[in-house]
């Protein structure tokens, strides 16, 4: 069965460092999201993404972070400089339609000290 | 603002009881889906069941049973004879659609239910 598949499973990184988290959706699907789940609380809409720009980000999506599908298969997430708040467990999805029907990857749990 | 509120952090039931995990949401679209998914202990959300504003039939998967009422903005998660694989986090989420109807992947969560299903 088709799954989303994110790497690294599990990153700790010092405050202040750059961190890129990758995914690669389900291969015939057009729509891309990242979401954020904080330990214990509810899962967070980030960004979407369709036809290689962003359709929609949340307020938390600041300029820290960025995304990119730069060969067509992969689907990264980019923060850019690491603060404590943003350890978390990040989690791509990724849709045929845009019709919230969304696959999930297992998540990438990031770590910040 | 959309907003969906799960009301019961934890539940905890036996073997082959049954367990109705409520969800209530909030919402100005006349337009807007609806969704259940559960994150088993491996962390991963799995997709449940999606339901659009229109169509208030109850459905029934299984073990798994779905009552949506409008009326009451309440779309509520029944498991039937529950079982020990059942333990997870239950999440509802809502969409709205947004302009153009372009929103439909922007899913609001609400906080999950912890369902622990004891043998």
């Amino acid at each position: 069965e088709p799954e989303v598949t994110q790497t690294p499973s599990h990153q700790v990184t010092q405050m202040g460092q750059e961190v890129i988290l990758r995914c690669v959706p389900i291969s015939n699907h057009l729509y891309f999201y990242w979401y954020r789940q904080i330990l214990g609380q509810k899962v967070e809409f980030l960004v979407s993404f369709y036809n290689n720009e962003i359709s929609e980000k949340s307020e938390i999506f600041d300029d820290q972070f960025s995304v990119e599908r730069p060969d067509g298969s992969n689907f990264t997430l980019k923060i850019r400089s690491t603060k404590l708040e943003d350890s978390a467990m990040y989690f791509c999805a990724s849709s045929w339609i845009n019709t919230g029907e969304l696959f999930f990857g297992e998540g990438s749990r990031l770590t910040v000290l | 603002a959309q907003k969906v509120t799960q009301a019961q952090t934890e539940i905890s039931v036996v073997e082959k009881e049954d367990v109705t995990l409520d969800c209530v949401y909030e919402t100005r679209d006349t337009t807007y889906y609806l969704f259940w998914y559960k994150q088993p202990p491996s962390g991963e959300l799995v997709f449940l069941i999606r339901r659009n504003s229109f169509d208030e039939q109850n459905e029934i998967s299984g073990r798994y049973s779905w009552n949506f009422q409008k009326s009451t903005s309440s779309f509520n998660f029944t498991i039937t004879a529950s079982q020990v694989v059942d333990s997870a986090v239950y999440f509802c989420a809502l969409s709205e659609a947004g302009a153009g109807g372009t929103s439909y992947g922007k899913l609001t969560f609400g906080q999950g239910t912890i369902l622990t299903v004891h043998p």
